[in-house]
């Protein structure tokens, strides 16, 4: 069975904080993606990476930073959380032309 | 412009009558395109993924692409409550990045 995760379900954060966010993958993918996703805005893409160190910033990347030192493993760094950062947070893997698989989600609150 | 489009919704239809969701892109060289379907506080799961021009049916579930007009759709046959969720169109831009729209709240009465 695929496998993303997602290393927390639910996470409060003060502002100011620095929050990571990690997810894992046991698919051997190339791609690796985070999405946030707020009511009526869908998915959207935060940041991605297609190999080992490499990064290509999404949509809307203002606030973020990532991390990708091994291929299974995909962090997303929030460097001084701020509470407009609240939301529902997707990690998402894929390679090739297939489609991608979503790990359960982080609920981010920050208060 | 965003880069994917759908229609807004939300889409109540009856239980029993086809459901057709529509979505627009912007990036005239994608190549991938697909179909999540989302519930309320869960993740998005795969419903249909499509790649070449024309019809892809899967039991209830029909795709339609149309690279010239950069549009695809997805119709819900005898739509039941269960199918009662957000369907997410997604499309993969330069081979990498995979693109959202804002996603249709479909409701089916029983």
């Amino acid at each position: 069975d695929v496998k993303v995760t997602q290393s927390s379900r639910y996470l409060v954060k003060r502002t100011g904080e620095k929050v990571f966010l990690e997810c894992v993958q046991d698919m051997d993918h190339e791609n690796m993606f985070w999405y946030r996703q707020d009511p009526g805005l869908g998915l959207r893409l935060i940041y991605f990476s297609y190999d080992v160190k490499m990064k290509e910033k999404g949509d809307i990347p203002e606030g973020y930073s990532v991390s990708r030192e091994k291929k299974e493993r995909f962090s997303l760094i929030l460097e001084s959380a701020s509470t407009n950062q609240t939301s529902m947070y997707l990690c998402a893997s894929r390679s090739g032309q297939s489609e991608a698989f979503f790990g359960q989600g982080t609920r981010l609150t920050v208060v | 412009q965003k880069e994917v489009e759908q229609n807004s919704g939300p889409l109540s239809v009856p239980e029993g009558a086809i459901a057709s969701l529509n979505c627009t892109y912007s990036d005239r060289g994608s190549q991938s395109f697909f179909w999540y379907r989302q519930y309320s506080g869960k993740s998005p799961e795969l419903i249909m993924s499509i790649y070449s021009n024309g019809d892809k049916e899967d039991g209830r579930f029909t795709a339609q692409l149309n690279k010239a007009s950069q549009y695809v759709s997805l119709l819900i046959r005898d739509s039941q409550p269960s199918d009662s969720a957000t369907y997410l169109c997604a499309v993969l831009h330069n081979d990498y990045k995979l693109s959202f729209g804002a996603g249709t709240t479909v409701t089916v009465r029983a």
